[in-house]
């Protein structure tokens, strides 16, 4: 089964990026079988879908974001990445990486990594 | 976006009990959703996808059904593990999104 561990600074100053890392290992990230996929949760407890990206290049972002974001994958070392600009306090959140499903066409998010979180503090 | 509204948002129920839990879209997203267990602490998991099929794994007292915008999972008879917060998505706009959470605790 596919494990996601996520890597990154948990603390970032506002208006400067997030770049986060995650590494996926018990399976490949061009398997064919997931999107690789990015989601945050605020304090209440209420869930965003950011976005996510193929191995094949294959991009869904989501629009509020779509300006400052960008989701890379690196089949080299088997990881996908999150780069989100110009933070704001709005941005702070437990950050998810993920495996989205998509046989069939569901895109239901199979596979979650445990998170990490981010502060945007000064 | 499509709006998914969860009902009810927290209820308290004792073992061995039938639980369910709705939610409903603003519009239809057909057979496109998915519903996830967040246990205290950790990252939520996927329970049920597509409406009615258990993800690997997943006891078979969960189940999922309904269509259009109302669905229901329920659990036929609650065990201690199941306490923590159910959440429905959908994929059937390419914008996904969640519903808001429904806390379960055990009476």
């Amino acid at each position: 089964q596919v494990q996601l561990q996520e890597s990154g600074p948990g603390l970032v100053k506002p208006s400067q990026t997030l770049s986060l890392t995650c590494n996926v290992s018990g399976g490949s990230v061009n398997s064919g079988y997931f999107y690789w996929t990015w989601i945050r949760q605020y304090p209440g407890k209420g869930l965003e879908w950011i976005g996510y990206m193929s191995d094949t290049g294959s991009l869904n972002y989501n629009p509020s974001l779509r300006s400052r974001l960008s989701i890379a994958v690196d089949t080299s070392t088997n990881q996908f990445s999150l780069r989100l600009t110009s933070v704001t306090a709005a941005d702070a959140a437990v950050y998810y990486c993920a495996a989205c499903g998509y046989s069939g066409g569901r895109y239901s998010i199979d596979y979650w990594g445990q998170g990490t979180v981010v502060t945007v503090s000064t | 976006d499509i709006q998914l509204t969860q009902s009810p948002s927290s209820l308290s129920a004792s073992v061995g009990d039938r639980v369910s839990i709705t939610c409903r879209a603003s519009e239809s997203i057909s057979k496109y959703l998915h519903w996830y267990l967040q246990q205290p602490g950790k990252a939520p998991a996927l329970l049920i996808h597509s409406v009615s099929t258990l993800h690997r794994g997943v006891p078979s007292r969960f189940s999922g059904s309904g269509s259009g915008t109302d669905f229901t999972l329920t659990i036929t008879s609650l065990r201690p593990e199941d306490v923590g917060t159910y959440f429905c998505q959908q994929s059937y706009s390419t914008v996904y999104t969640f519903g808001q959470g429904t806390k379960l605790e055990i009476k």
